[in-house]
């Protein structure tokens, strides 16, 4: 069965550092992979997809993740991290060949320290 | 912008009640999804629907029903409410399977 592991259950950082949260998928042939966010009681927000091409993709709030094949991994990445991006983050994987939904990580909690 | 609408933010229900969750979305979308997500756990699929009156298991499908009559409304069924249903019900759609899913705001349920 394909799973996604997202390493860090919590990870804190400094507002204004950069910020790395990893993600790795099952699936290694042609996986969708997506980052979503979550802020405290809200569903659940699109940050950034990957489909195919370029392996590093934007999102929104000047999130990025790259796909590395090699390494089965979708980190996402953020420069200068900001009060507001404290929340919920999930990776997911979408492998294809059924009518299942997508298949989340366990998500990674951030906290940004003043 | 989509817009994915769940009925309830937060509901409490008695032990054996039969309870209705209720999902509407917007875009015409073809795929619609209910998700139970609990602390350390993620979200796990409880059903899936890929056209009206059509559904599919997720991963935990125990205790839990589906109802599709209409394109934009998707239902999700306690038969008899348990404690261990106690959590954070989200539902989503989506264009195609493996497209992006859009989230409603979520529905908090506490079984008593």
């Amino acid at each position: 069965a394909q799973s996604v592991t997202q390493p860090d259950i919590h990870i804190t950082v400094s507002e204004g550092a950069s910020l790395e949260l990893r993600c790795n998928y099952s699936y290694g042939a042609t996986p969708y992979l997506f980052w979503y966010v979550q802020s405290p009681g809200q569903g659940l927000q699109l940050l950034l997809k990957y489909f195919s091409g370029d392996t590093l993709v934007q999102g929104i709030k000047g999130f990025e993740a790259e796909f590395k094949r090699s390494q089965s991994s979708f980190n996402l990445r953020k420069p200068s991290v900001h009060w507001s991006d404290a929340a919920e983050y999930f990776c997911a994987e979408y492998s294809g060949g059924g009518a299942d939904g997508l298949t989340f990580g366990k998500g990674t909690h951030l906290i940004i320290q003043p | 912008d989509v817009k994915v609408t769940q009925s309830s933010r937060y509901l409490v229900k008695r032990t054996g009640e039969k309870v209705f969750l209720e999902c509407v979305q917007d875009m015409d979308h073809e795929n619609m999804f209910w998700y139970r997500q609990d602390p350390g756990l993620g979200l796990r699929l409880i059903y899936f629907s890929y056209d009206v009156k059509m559904k599919e298991k997720g991963d935990i499908p125990e205790g839990y029903s589906v109802s599709r009559e209409k394109k934009e409304r998707f239902s999700l069924i306690l038969e008899s409410a348990s404690t261990n249903q106690t959590s954070m019900y989200l539902c989503a759609s989506s264009y195609s399977v493996g497209n992006i899913q859009y989230f409603g705001a979520g529905t908090r349920l506490s079984v008593l």
